[in-house]
Parts: structure tokens; sequence; C-alpha cells
């Protein structure tokens, strides 16, 4: 089984407050990275493809950065707003032939205005 | 085509019935997902399809489920005698080979 530690498990910040999480994965056979943005009552939804160490990738105020040597990745949330209230997973795929992408719990960021 | 379609968004059921679950995948991807999602938790592998074939069933998988994917298209999740702690969300999910996962919005399934 494939260890895919997010944390915080949770987080709360204050509208306009930047704010970053971390996702820890497997440093071997790295093939992918993805992070998903999952809203209440909604489907999880692709913010994120990183394959590259070294990689940094953004999106607005939404940026990643990896590091598959340590076994990293960072979201980075510029000025939160109050519509980036949502559940933030990482899901990695190993270079093996299932190619099958295993999450993380995920953190779950509150922004409150 | 609308994206991944799953069927139906809930489902109550006594403990002990079978039930089964479709999920219509975006139709040119040819890899198909099945999570499992419990509260406070991200979603659970628990099998995947290329094409027909499923490459890989989650351990913590019981005997109780299974999966098809006929014909490459459409698949379906059985869990037979349902008991309490299936009750959960079972997420389905396509996608290209190496690209990203698209997912349905789930079925929410209640043992009672």
């Amino acid at each position: 089984i494939l260890n895919v530690e997010q944390s915080p498990q949770s987080l709360h910040v204050q509208e306009g407050d930047s704010t970053n999480f971390t996702c820890s994965f497997p440093s071997s056979n790295f093939y992918a990275l993805h992070w998903y943005r999952w809203e209440t009552a909604k489907s999880p939804e692709a913010l994120f493809v990183m394959t590259l160490n070294g990689d940094e990738k953004k999106k607005g105020r939404i940026s990643a950065t990896l590091n598959t040597k340590e076994g990293y990745s960072y979201l980075y949330i510029k000025g939160s707003q109050p519509e980036d209230s949502a559940t933030y997973l990482c899901a990695f795929i190993s270079s093996g032939s299932a190619r099958q992408l295993t999450f993380g719990s995920g953190t779950q960021l509150t922004v409150l205005p | 085509d609308t994206g991944v379609s799953q069927n139906p968004r809930h489902k109550i059921t006594k403990r002990g019935q079978n039930v089964t679950f479709r999920c219509d995948p975006i139709s040119e991807h040819n890899r198909l997902y099945w999570y499992r999602q419990t509260l406070g938790q991200g979603p659970e592998f628990l099998t995947y399809f290329q094409n027909e074939a499923q490459l890989e069933k989650s351990r913590l998988l019981s005997d109780r489920f299974s999966a098809e994917r006929p014909k490459g298209s459409f698949s379906t999740l059985e869990i037979q005698r349902t008991e309490q702690g299936d009750s959960a969300m079972y997420l389905c999910a396509s996608s290209r080979q190496g690209a990203e996962a698209f997912f349905g919005q789930g079925t929410r399934l209640t043992v009672v």
C-alpha cells in the first residue's frame, strides 16, 4: 500500500491570508502527482498534473511545486477567499504497471470572511 | 459528452441486501476507477480498469464486492450482503492514460 500523506488535516484562515499545505509521497518509482479540489456537494476536480522534479504550476492565486527526490509537493493559495474553501486532495501515481491514483486524505481548508 | 455519470445518486438499503451501482465514464477514457469515501477521509481506492481488464483490486475489498466493465465502456460495482460498514460515498472516475481523473457525482449508500 503506497503511503500518501497530507498535512495539515484541516486549516482555518482569514480572508486575504496566504496559506500552504503539504503532500508527501514515496520518492521512488515516481510517475506523476495530481492535485484536486473537492468542494462540498461536488465532485473532485483536477487542479494540477505534475510530472517533473522542480515543476511549478500556477492557476490564478493557486500554485504548486514538486520535489520528486524528497517526495513532497506544496500547494499555495495567495490571498485566500471564502470561495477557496474546499478539501484539497493530492494523488500519487507510481511508475509501476498499474499506474493507479493513490489519494491522500486531504486538507480541509475553511476561509473565514 | 457530459462527463462521468453515476447512478443512482443515493441508495438506502437494508442490511443483507445486494446493491449495484453504475458508472458511465467519459467515452474516450480507457481507465476507470472506483473509490470509496467515508467521513473525514480522502477517496480510498477500490479497483481499477484499463479498458475491460480489471488490473487491480484493493486488498481492503472483501469478496462481497465485485466490479465489471464489459466491453470497456460502463462499469458496475456490486456489493452483496451489505453491512452497515459499507455505508459510504462510492465515487467513479475515468481518465486517459497519464492524465488527470474526472470524477462522477458519486453514489451515497446508506445501509440500515
